[in-house]
């Protein structure tokens, strides 16, 4: 059974562009979390959905994040304008309900210039 | 206090050695605590889960829970040196919200 896949695996982009990132959760997993991990701050989680409701996203930043899930399959975590200290590995994860053990993808790579 | 804490390291052990990495944590009603190993560029990976005080095994590793204490380690036997990598603490907070607070993760270092 295929894991979580995320999408793009490296991003480069300038400061003030819109950046995207996707996921696909496992199939069959009802909650599904974002987090970003940096040297400085370690992993930390931005939002998480339960039954692709957005159950918390006390995590997120600034306003210029934002993030849908608008099926079951499909999730995205979009930053616009993006500015140089957002750079960082952005992961998704996915569990059977949210209490669950969580399993990530391989990342998406940021980096803002 | 930090929610989640672990030492950094680096822990250095010898290969066939035991290598064991503590995590202690703040939340008195968290429930549910796991731990994750990731590989420098790669993403974490879910080695043990554990719910109830006392230990818990698997093949070589064995992750211990004592609430009272807010304490939880991971104990690797056998050392190998692909063990090598950074060890996350995550504890679920209480409610079993699904909110994972993790640690900073503490380096392994098996030495052949």
């Amino acid at each position: 059974d295929a894991g979580v896949i995320q999408s793009p695996r490296h991003e480069v982009t300038e400061m003030g562009q819109e950046v995207t990132l996707r996921c696909k959760p496992i199939s069959g997993h009802n909650s599904l979390f974002w987090y970003r991990q940096t040297m400085m701050r370690g992993l930390e989680l931005l939002i998480y959905f339960n039954n692709n409701v957005p159950i918390d996203d006390s995590g997120m930043p600034e306003d210029r994040f934002s993030a849908k899930m608008p099926n079951a399959s499909f999730s995205t975590l979009k930053i616009q304008p993006s500015e140089p200290r957002d750079s960082a590995v952005y992961f998704c994860a996915s569990s059977l309900n949210r209490a669950n053990e969580q399993f990530f993808g391989p990342g998406t790579r940021l980096t803002v210039l | 206090q930090k929610e989640v804490e672990q030492n950094s390291g680096p822990l250095s052990v010898p290969e066939g050695a035991i290598a064991s990495l503590n995590c202690t944590y703040s939340d008195r009603g968290s429930q549910s605590f796991f731990w994750y190993r990731q590989y420098s560029g790669k993403s974490p990976e879910l080695i043990m889960s554990i719910y109830s005080n006392g230990d818990k095994e698997d093949g070589r590793f064995t992750a211990q829970l004592n609430k009272a204490s807010q304490y939880v380690s991971l104990l690797i036997r056998d050392s190998q040196p692909s063990d090598s990598a950074t060890y996350l603490c995550a504890v679920n907070l209480s409610g079993n919200t699904g909110k994972l607070i993790f640690g900073q993760g503490t380096t392994l270092q098996v030495k052949p």
